[in-house]
Formats: structure tokens, sequence, C-alpha cells
């Protein structure tokens, strides 16, 4: 049973443009919700979280939204570059575990 | 920086043998982990340790084990290798149970005939 599913294989777009992640969760314990970038033959790297006492964290270019409700978690890239090219995960925990929850991941194309 | 390496880039082994993953970190961190990379499945946890000599198994355990014998060190262990474990091994840690920045290693690609 996937706790958090990122629907999305892919997304293209263009340079400059928005590049917009969604990420839906099931359980309502998840307090702590992170994003994670990985580039071919590297290891995921940690982009952003978001708590959920949060609905909004920014940094630089990339904006994590929450919408607790709806259990949806959104990534925003704004403007996106050809480096942006990447796989994102979305991640979530609850409690003290520490241990991470991923979705399948979305490969994300920005063109030039 | 905090540097988590995974021994083995590539490694191509025989169904029915012994494997050995072995991931260092040297950081000092309490918590490690191993996951498995699977297109379409994302990253699935196989198990995970809060301290030395402890583990706990994450949500793939079956045909895995692991050891921690040392604080920076956390093998996962392949007991009898079949088919359907080839994939990405990525191992990764962390300073402590409400840190959630993960370190991850850059994995080890694992192909089992």
């Amino acid at each position: 049973d996937q706790q958090v599913k990122q629907n999305s294989p892919s997304l293209s777009v263009q340079e400059g443009r928005i590049s917009i992640l969604n990420c839906d969760y099931t359980n309502s314990m998840f307090d702590y919700f992170l994003w994670y970038k990985k580039y071919p033959a590297e290891g995921p790297t940690f982009l952003i979280s978001i708590s959920s006492i949060k609905d909004k964290n920014e940094d630089g270019r990339f904006t994590v939204f929450l919408n607790k409700s709806a259990k949806h978690l959104s990534l925003h890239i704004v403007p996106s570059q050809p480096g942006d090219s990447a796989v994102y995960f979305c991640a979530a925990s609850s409690g003290n575990t520490g241990k991470l929850i991923f979705g399948q991941g979305t490969t994300l194309q920005v063109k030039p | 920086d905090v540097k988590v390496t995974q021994s083995s880039r590539y490694l191509v082994k025989r169904t029915g043998e012994k494997v050995f993953l072995e991931c260092v970190q040297d950081m000092d961190h309490e918590n490690m982990f191993w996951y498995r990379q699977d297109p379409g499945l994302g990253l699935r946890l196989i198990y995970f340790s809060y301290d030395v000599k402890m583990k706990e198994k994450g949500d793939i355990p079956e045909g895995y084990s692991v050891s921690r014998e040392k604080k920076e060190r956390f093998s996962l262990i392949l007991e009898s290798a079949s088919t359907n474990q080839t994939s990405m091994y990525l191992c990764a840690s962390s300073p402590h149970t409400k840190n959630y920045g993960y370190t991850f290693g850059s994995g080890t690609r694992l192909t089992v005939v």
C-alpha cells in the first residue's frame, strides 16, 4: 500500500517557466514532508522540507505547499532551469521514527 | 561535509550467492538506512538502525539482513541472491531521530544473473 504517491512519472517544461510537482499521501499521522532531488548515478540530495504546522515554505526558487485537508503537497520551481532536470522524490515521516516513506518519483525535464 | 560511502558502484552476482553491500559514514550519525530504488516504485526501505547492534525491519526486509557492529558502518546482506533483487541500493544516514536530513550514498547498482 503506497502511503506516498507521485502520480505523474514525468514532467516536461520550458526553461524559465514554472515546474509544479505533486505528491499525495494517505497517512494522516505524517507530520513532516521533504523533497529530494536525484541525478543519474548519484544519491538523492535534500531539497526542501515542510512541517505539518505550516502550509508553505520557500527557499530561493523552490517553494513547497502543503494542503493537509487534501493530504496533498506540491513543489514549485520558478524559474525552471535546465540544471533542474532530475528525478524528484517526495517523502514523509511521522513522530520520532526518523524513518522516511518515499513516493515513486517524478522525472522533470527542463528544455532550453 | 557529511559523506556516505558505498563500497561498490556496480556489482554483478550469481543467483544463490551471498552478497554483502557495505556503507560507511564519517560524521558520527546515529541513524543509518538501506533503501532500494526501482522504476515506478520509488525508494523502499529495507532495514534501518538507530544505534550500534540495533536494527529494525523496513517495508521490504524479506531476503535481506543487516549488520551494524560499529557506528559508522552498516552492511546489507543478501543471504541468497535472486534475480528479483536486481536493483539500485542506496544507503543513507542522519544525525538523530528528529533530524530528517538524510545524506545518501551514491548507490550500488546490483545485477543478479
